[in-house]
């Protein structure tokens, strides 16, 4: 098992520049995230999903776009970097959400935004 | 709310020593409680949890947590540290009824001396 896997480890954008942060995990989970972690700051959950077809909001989701049409995938949508979304993002998974559930993160995607 | 307050920002040790890291946290019911432990670099680890029982939990790499629901408390600890345990580590909160987020403190950066 890979586990949780994202794509890219790194990356620079322009203000204005869009992208995708790939997640991927091969575990059979129902439950995703993605989390940004400033520094500082821990991490805060931006968008989750209980399944395949089904998303939310987090805390800080403003700027960002989620979609889950896999079990396996769940790719987190940047439409119009801004300076402000310079993070490193971590994708999870989990089989179940609650406390019995552990999250498995991913290695991280740094991104810069100038 | 749910909170986590972790006072340390940064502890520095020296190899062989014993390690306390802090966390309290805010909320109204019995919480489930995790320490995770981030190395440079990395994703997060699960080091161990909390949600019933035995306050005195025993994790991986030799790390234990207590407790103590009178100080609102869920401190780690560690007879005797490794160089390979520098790295960052984060105390969170689940709070259950529903809700699918986590909520990380700042987390402590942890030094090794030699």
């Amino acid at each position: 098992n890979a586990g949780v896997t994202q794509t890219p480890k790194f990356r620079i954008l322009k203000i204005g520049q869009s992208m995708t942060l790939q997640c991927t995990q091969d575990m059979n989970h129902n439950y995703m995230y993605w989390y940004r972690q400033d520094p500082g700051m821990g991490l805060k959950l931006i968008y989750y999903s209980v399944g395949a077809g089904i998303t939310d909001k987090g805390e800080v989701p403003n700027g960002y776009n989620v979609s889950r049409s896999t079990t396996e995938d769940f790719p987190l949508r940047l439409e119009l970097a801004a300076p402000s979304q310079t993070s490193v993002y971590f994708c999870a998974s989990s089989y179940r959400t609650g406390g019995d559930y552990e999250q498995y993160f991913g290695p991280g995607t740094r991104l810069t935004v100038t | 709310a749910q909170s986590v307050t972790q006072p340390d920002i940064h502890i520095t040790v020296s190899e062989g020593a014993s390690l306390e890291l802090r966390c309290n946290y805010s909320y109204g019911a019995t919480p489930y409680l995790f320490w995770y432990v981030q190395s440079p670099g990395q994703g997060l680890q699960l080091l161990l949890k909390y949600f019933s029982g035995d306050t005195l939990v025993q994790g991986i790499k030799g790390f234990e947590a207590e407790f103590k629901r009178s100080q609102s408390s869920f401190n780690l600890r560690k007879p005797s540290v490794h160089w390979s345990d520098a790295a960052e580590y984060f105390c969170a909160v689940y709070s259950g009824a529903g809700s699918y987020q986590l909520t990380f403190g700042k987390g402590t950066k942890l030094s090794v001396i030699p």
